[in-house]
């Protein structure tokens, strides 16, 4: 199938670290990204990992990349109030480069 | 300022009334693509364009149609809408053929009732 799966929903302290979790289908996919949508907007790319790479570092944003199991995780350190967002997990196949797989999306809330 | 523009942003409109929303990019991308969001299942792509008269159907084409007579408008028509289309749009844009970042517009809210 081509279910790229994440969990609905997450809440967190203000000041805590996030981690929002994907699992992807294609074991070929080059590029998997995460995406933030923010209330009334569209999607903006927030960061992206290359599928040779295990982990990528953008000041306070973490990507894993766990090509075994086929898991990928978005860590967000000292999370704030402007992370409140809805976060995609996307993947892109290999065998078919325009077609972009997204996840159904996390909504991140922050707790004060 | 680079951007992908969609109108309506919300629009409310009764079965079979034909529709069109409308997508225009002006960072002269040769990919663009429709997507339609509904509540947990995320984004699902509707139709894609490689380039100028090149079109393709996505996950869910059905109901939908598109047009790419020009590289910058990628407009989806709704020749006879149904109430299962009420969802909110996004248009994106894409340099390099889809390989590289999405663009979005803002999105398009529709009802049919």
């Amino acid at each position: 199938g081509e279910d790229v799966e994440q969990s609905l929903f997450l809440s967190v302290r203000e000041g805590d670290s996030s981690v929002i979790n994907c699992t992807y289908t294609d074991s070929s996919s080059t590029y998997l990204y995460w995406y933030k949508q923010e209330p009334g907007a569209g999607l903006q790319l927030l960061t992206y990992i290359f599928s040779n790479m295990d982990m990528k570092q953008d000041q306070r944003l973490t990507v894993l990349l766990n090509k075994k199991d086929k898991h990928l995780s978005l860590r967000i350190a000292d999370t704030q109030t402007g992370d409140s967002a809805i976060y995609f997990c996307a993947e892109r196949w290999h065998s078919s480069a325009s077609k972009i797989i997204f996840g159904s999306g996390t909504r991140l809330s922050i707790r004060p | 300022e680079a951007q992908v523009t969609q109108n309506p942003r919300y629009l409310i409109t009764v079965t079979g009334k034909k529709l069109t929303v409308t997508c225009s990019q002006n960072m002269n991308h040769e990919y663009m693509s429709w997507y339609r969001q509904d509540p947990g299942l995320g984004l699902r792509q509707i139709y894609y364009s490689m380039n100028v008269e090149a079109t393709d159907k996505g996950d869910v084409p059905e109901g939908y149609k598109v047009s790419r007579k020009e590289k910058r408008n990628f407009p989806l028509i709704l020749e006879s809408p149904s109430p299962n289309q009420t969802s909110l749009y996004f248009c994106a844009s894409s340099p390099d053929r889809g390989r590289g970042e999405l663009f979005f517009g803002e999105g398009s809210r529709l009802t049919v009732l």
